[in-house]
C-alpha cells in the first residue's frame, strides 16, 4: 500500500506569517503531484502540478517545491492571509498506482486575523 | 467557459433505490474522474474514463457500482440498490490530458441514504 501523508495535521497562525507544511510520498515509481486548496463547502482547485525533481513553483503568495529522490514535496505561503484558511491537499501519482490518484489527509490551516 | 458541472447537488434515496450522478467536463476535456468522500474521510479514487473508454476503475467498488462516458453527453455515475454506507459526498473532475494535467474538480453531488 503506497502512503501519501501530510504534515501537520492542522495548523494555527497569526495574519502575516509565513508557513509551511509537507506531503511525504513513496520515493519509488514517481510520476506527478499535485497540490489542491480546498475551503469548506467547496470543491478542491488546483494549486499546482509537479513532475520534476527539483521542481518549484510559485503562485502569488504561495509557492511549493518537489524532491522527488527523497519523497517530499513542501508547500509554502508568505504572509498569510484570513482569506487563505483552508485545507490543503497533495496528491500523488505513481505507476503502481496506475492512473489512481492517492490524496494525503490534508492539512487544515486556520489564519487568524 | 463553464467549469465541471455535476447534478444534482443533493441526492436523497431509500435503501435499494438507485442512484445517478452526473457530471459534465469542461470545454475541452476529454478526461473525467470520480472521486468518494465517505464522512470524516478523505477523498478517494474511483474511476478514471475517456469518452467511450474506461482506463483504470480500480477504486470502484466491485459491485452495484459502475461508470461511463458516451461519446456524446455527461459522465454518469450509476450506484444500484444503494446502502446507507454509500452516503458520501461525489466529486468529479475533468482534464485536458493524462495525470500531469490539472484536474479542475466541480461541486460535487451529496447523496444521502435513507
Amino acid at each position: 500500500i503506497l502512503n501519501v501523508e501530510q504534515s501537520p495535521q492542522s495548523l494555527h497562525v497569526q495574519e502575516g506569517d509565513s508557513t509551511n507544511f509537507t506531503c511525504s510520498f513513496p520515493s519509488s515509481n514517481f510520476y506527478a503531484l499535485h497540490w489542491y486548496r480546498w475551503e469548506t463547502a467547496k470543491s478542491p482547485e488546483a494549486l499546482f502540478v509537479m513532475t520534476l525533481n527539483g521542481d518549484e513553483k510559485k503562485k502569488g503568495r504561495i509557492s511549493a517545491t518537489l524532491n522527488t529522490k527523497e519523497g517530499y514535496s513542501y508547500l509554502y505561503i508568505k504572509g498569510s492571509q484570513p482569506e487563505d484558511s483552508a485545507t490543503y491537499l497533495c496528491a500523488f501519482y505513481g505507476p503502481l498506482n496506475n492512473n489512481d490518484m492517492r490524496f494525503g489527509a490534508g492539512t487544515r490551516l486556520t489564519v487568524k486575523p | 467557459n463553464a467549469g465541471v458541472m455535476q447534478n444534482p447537488r443533493h441526492l436523497v434515496r431509500r435503501r435499494g433505490q438507485e442512484a445517478r450522478l452526473r457530471c459534465s467536463p469542461m470545454k475541452g476535456h476529454s478526461h473525467v474522474y470520480w472521486y468518494r468522500q465517505l464522512p470524516e474521510e478523505g477523498l478517494k479514487f474511483m474511476v478514471y474514463l475517456q469518452k467511450e473508454n474506461i482506463i483504470d476503475e480500480s477504486g470502484m467498488p466491485k459491485e452495484r457500482f459502475s461508470a461511463e462516458f458516451p461519446k456524446e453527453g455527461p459522465s454518469i455515475l450509476r450506484i444500484q440498490q444503494v446502502v446507507r454506507g454509500d452516503s458520501a459526498a461525489y466529486f468529479c473532475a475533468s482534464s485536458r490530458g493524462q495525470v500531469t494535467d490539472t484536474q479542475y474538480f466541480g461541486p460535487g453531488t451529496r447523496l444521502t441514504v435513507l
